[in-house]
């Protein structure tokens, strides 16, 4: 079975410009998580969705936008990029919300915004 | 405030030596705690959950252990190999389950030497 897809893997942007991030589930998964993981630091939490509802949002500014579809699939959205956006982002699916089983990550788009 | 640190940030071994990685959290009030594994450049690899209820968790060379009432978590690597040579993240999942985000350390960047 494939595991966690992230498109594209990796990603150019201009400061001011709005970017669209893209993820596929482990089939079966309802639960898709994002992650911002900036150069030497730990992943952080983002958002989580769950049966097409957010569950949960970090402490992120508005700039930042998610949702999830019918088929579980998701998209992030990022508006009016940063320098400080420059990250490597994570999408993460699970069964469930409950972490019972463990997290599934996909390899992340790398974003650079100049 | 959940605060998960980890110690030390790097670690170089030669190939054989045993080794430990150490975690420690704030707020001992976590769902599970979770060790993963990240290579150069990719996503995450989950290596062990370990539930709030249990005290540690084995998997073939890896060990890791709980203790909510200090704050501390531990990953045992036994008879290290030059391909364990990653960073290795401790989080911890801090909510009711159904809606808790992961928490993550900045991770340690381990080395070993053939």
């Amino acid at each position: 079975d494939a595991g966690v897809t992230q498109s594209p893997t990796h990603l150019i942007k201009t400061r001011g410009q709005q970017v669209t991030l893209r993820c596929s589930p482990i089939s079966g998964h309802k639960s898709v998580s994002w992650y911002q993981q900036v150069l030497g630091q730990g992943p952080q939490f983002i958002f989580q969705y769950y049966e097409k509802e957010e569950r949960g949002r970090g402490n992120f500014p508005d700039r930042f936008s998610a949702r999830q579809f019918p088929n579980y699939s998701s998209e992030l959205n990022v508006n009016a990029l940063l320098l400080g956006d420059s990250a490597l982002y994570l999408c993460a699916s699970s069964f469930r919300p409950v972490y019972n089983s463990p997290l599934h990550f996909g390899n992340g788009t790398r974003l650079t915004v100049t | 405030k959940q605060e998960v640190t980890q110690i030390p940030a790097a670690l170089s071994v030669p190939e054989g030596e045993n080794l430990v990685l150490n975690c420690s959290f704030t707020d001992s009030a976590i769902y599970n705690l979770q060790w993963f594994r990240q290579d150069p450049g990719k996503g995450l690899t989950s290596l062990l959950l370990i539930q709030s209820s249990q005290r540690e968790q084995t998997s073939g060379r890896l060990n890791a252990s709980l203790d909510k009432s200090s704050g501390r978590s531990t990953l045992y690597i036994a008879a290290s190999q030059p391909g364990d040579s990653a960073t290795y993240l401790c989080a911890a999942l801090h909510g009711s389950g159904n809606t808790g985000k992961l928490i993550f350390g900045q991770g340690t960047t381990l080395q070993v030497k053939p």
